[in-house]
């Protein structure tokens, strides 16, 4: 079946430790996004790629890092400048036209 | 600026009627997404709204005014399994990004 997988489910991060998530989509889709969503609030957009070898940030790329080096993976690093990496951390793709956003299961993030 | 406004919570009795408002104010619009997502799970694509108008799709139903920067999301029938966060996403014009502007979500309980 096509859809996004990201991994790990739960990730912990150590101070002054980088971290990647991944996610990778089978969907056959252009663009992709990564989304940090708080307790209690809506997602907030970290970065995002409509195309391979190309990437923008979003409303809160500080601290973080994206590469789209093929179509079918977006992988995001949290670095250690990211002081509060604490929240769920959600991708999800699209194409062009009428489609919806489909978004991976998420991975949450915890600082040891 | 951007903004995207809906109630944070709201309450309704299993099988009554609920509507969610949502209103927006951006600065490109390419439709109105709604999604549902259950506590600790990836958010589930559920209408779209592009032009003005009523969307229906089973016990869920969509309205969207362009002019009013205006949407509610209407659930019939409430069942418990209902409870969950609704959020509301307006999407920017492809040459920008096609991206997601979330507003906060709407956590509904369904009572019994």
């Amino acid at each position: 079946d096509g859809g996004i997988t990201q991994s790990p489910k739960y990730l912990f991060r150590k101070e002054g430790q980088n971290v990647t998530l991944s996610c990778e989509q089978n969907l056959n889709h252009d663009a992709m996004y990564w989304y940090r969503q708080d307790p209690g609030q809506g997602l907030r957009l970290i970065y995002y790629s409509q195309i391979v070898n190309d990437f923008q940030k979003g409303d809160i790329a500080e601290g973080y890092s994206v590469s789209r080096e093929k179509k079918e993976s977006f992988p995001l690093t949290v670095t250690s400048a990211q002081k509060n990496p604490t929240a769920f951390y959600l991708c999800a793709s699209t194409n062009r036209g009428n489609q919806p956003q489909h978004f991976g299961d998420g991975t949450r993030l915890s600082i040891l | 600026g951007q903004n995207i406004d809906q109630p944070t919570e709201m309450t309704a009795t299993e099988g009554a009627i609920v509507q969610i408002n949502c209103t927006y104010q951006t600065s490109g619009f390419n439709g109105l997404f709604w999604y549902q997502q259950h506590a600790g799970e990836a958010p589930t694509f559920l209408s779209y709204n592009v032009l003005d108008g009523l969307e229906e799709k089973g016990r869920f139903s969509s309205f969207l005014s362009r002019s009013k920067g205006y949407s509610y999301l209407l659930l019939k029938e409430l069942q418990m399994k209902d409870s969950a966060s609704y959020l509301c996403a307006v999407r920017d014009l492809w040459n920008q990004g096609g991206k997601l502007i979330f507003g906060q979500g709407t956590e509904l309980s369904v009572k019994p």
